[in-house]
């Protein structure tokens, strides 16, 4: 347990579906991340939030949706994926000296 | 810019030898970097971290890692491979000025009887 929860663990979606993941974080951490990580690839670096507003987009398809509504939960939101986009996301908290990656919502796009 | 290099993408050892996994990252005042180890089909697990205390940082499963301000190294080492070691590991510098947390390519290790 690293204080970092992503729900759901695993995800099956269609193509036309719109699904959510959810990243939360009772650390008092002020920044939240989300990156893929697909077979065979290095970790992508897709979004950071610091005190809620996001600072970095690493030129995420526009189907890849965030949200922060506060310092402690981050979403993303997904509509219309590809099967490309089938991997782990993993979410991760940092504040200071401190980083804690939650265990990943494996997501299957079919 | 700021970034993470580990130096090998794959290593390979022999059962009970050493393991040296190589970390360089960009200069930075006090990064904290962090080891993590993933196994197949598995999360992120912390190995150890380095926060400006202690130069040489002792983690968990027999890890250690130097943190060398002059290199701008920190590699992973271990003195005696086991077979359970076989994974990819991660090193991961968080840039305390903007809060951001940056991944190395990752090395797989791979453990031969």
């Amino acid at each position: 347990e690293t204080g970092v929860t992503q729900t759901p663990r695993h995800l099956v979606m269609g193509m036309t579906n719109k699904k959510s993941l959810k990243c939360e974080q009772h650390l008092g951490h002020n920044a939240m991340y989300w990156y893929k990580q697909s077979a065979k690839k290095p970790l992508e670096l897709m979004f950071v939030y610091n005190f809620k507003e996001q600072t970095e987009n690493n030129s995420v398809p526009s189907r890849f949706s965030p949200e922060c509504p506060n310092s402690s939960h981050l979403f993303l939101h997904l509509h219309t994926l590809q099967p490309e986009d089938s991997a782990l996301y993993l979410c991760a908290s940092s504040h200071y000296t401190e980083a804690f990656f939650g265990q990943g919502t494996r997501l299957t796009v079919v | 810019a700021q970034s993470v290099t580990q130096l090998d993408s794959h290593v390979s050892v022999s059962e009970g030898t050493p393991v040296l996994l190589r970390c360089n990252y960009s200069s930075s005042y006090s990064p904290s970097l962090f080891w993590y180890v993933q196994h197949p089909n598995k999360g992120l697990q912390l190995l150890l971290k380095y926060t400006s205390a202690a130069t040489l940082v002792k983690g968990i499963n027999g890890f250690e890692a130097e943190f060398k301000k002059s290199e701008t190294s920190f590699h992973l080492t271990k003195p005696s491979a086991h077979m359970s070691d076989a994974a990819e590991y991660f090193c991961v510098v968080l840039y305390n000025q903007g809060g951001k947390l940056i991944f190395g390519q990752g090395t797989e290790l791979s453990v031969k009887p």
